[in-house]
């Protein structure tokens, strides 16, 4: 079935710092990309689209100069938590799909922690 | 925001009996998914059902979807300790270009 890489899986990291969480999918193209945040024990809570070649769809109350979004080519999105703190704390993880309203092939997370 | 509902929210059973986990959603959906998630991981796809779907079936998992009540439920039969894990329903809302999941069912199974 289809792949989908994210990395890193995990990242400490000092506030005030950027972080940059990669996401390819392996062997389909994706003109769309998904990323999510997810609390302990929560769902998953849809934060953007990702859209190859064109600026990403942020969900509402998602703010986009925190989490900017890159997506550059059909096989590699990019999440980066601008100047993280304590808060922004989270698994992150992206998803992908080879066709449009199927199904999704997710990476395998990242947990952001951040001192 | 969310627009399924799962219950319950926490599920702990005897290996070797079954579990039901069920969804339900607000709004007209193209189909409806279920995922697997270990703790820590990303989501595994289990299966899809479409709107004009009642009823699938994928090894010990089935799946039933009842539009005119908005709900869905899996079932899984004949459960292992391997199958431990949080179970998401999902929904393809028409005109919706995304997913959204339900709040999710923690089973656990005993062995």
């Amino acid at each position: 079935g289809a792949v989908v890489s994210q990395h890193p899986s995990r990242v400490i990291c000092k506030s005030g710092t950027s972080v940059k969480i990669e996401c390819r999918s392996l062997d389909f193209q994706a003109t769309t990309m998904f990323w999510y945040r997810q609390f302990p024990k929560q769902s998953l809570m849809l934060m953007a689209t990702s859209n190859e070649g064109s600026k990403a769809t942020y969900e509402q109350g998602v703010e986009k100069d925190k989490f900017l979004i890159n997506h550059a080519s059909l096989t590699l999105s990019t999440l980066t938590v601008t100047s993280a703190h304590p808060e922004d704390s989270s698994f992150y993880i992206c998803s992908a799909s080879p066709r449009q309203g199927e199904k999704l092939f997710f990476g395998s997370g990242t947990q952001l922690s951040v001192l | 925001s969310q627009q399924g509902e799962e219950d319950p929210q926490a599920l702990s059973i005897q290996e070797g009996e079954n579990a039901t986990m069920n969804c339900s959603y607000k709004t007209s959906i193209n189909n409806l998914q279920w995922y697997r998630q270990n703790s820590g991981r990303g989501l595994v796809h289990l299966i899809l059902i479409r709107s004009n779907e009642r009823e699938k079936h994928s090894g010990r998992l089935r799946v039933t979807l009842d539009t005119s009540k908005k709900s869905s439920s899996l079932l899984i039969t004949a459960s292992r300790a391997a199958d431990t894990a949080s179970y998401f329903c999902a929904t393809d809302p028409q005109g919706a270009q995304k997913l959204v999941f339900g709040q999710g069912t923690r089973l656990t199974i005993n062995p």
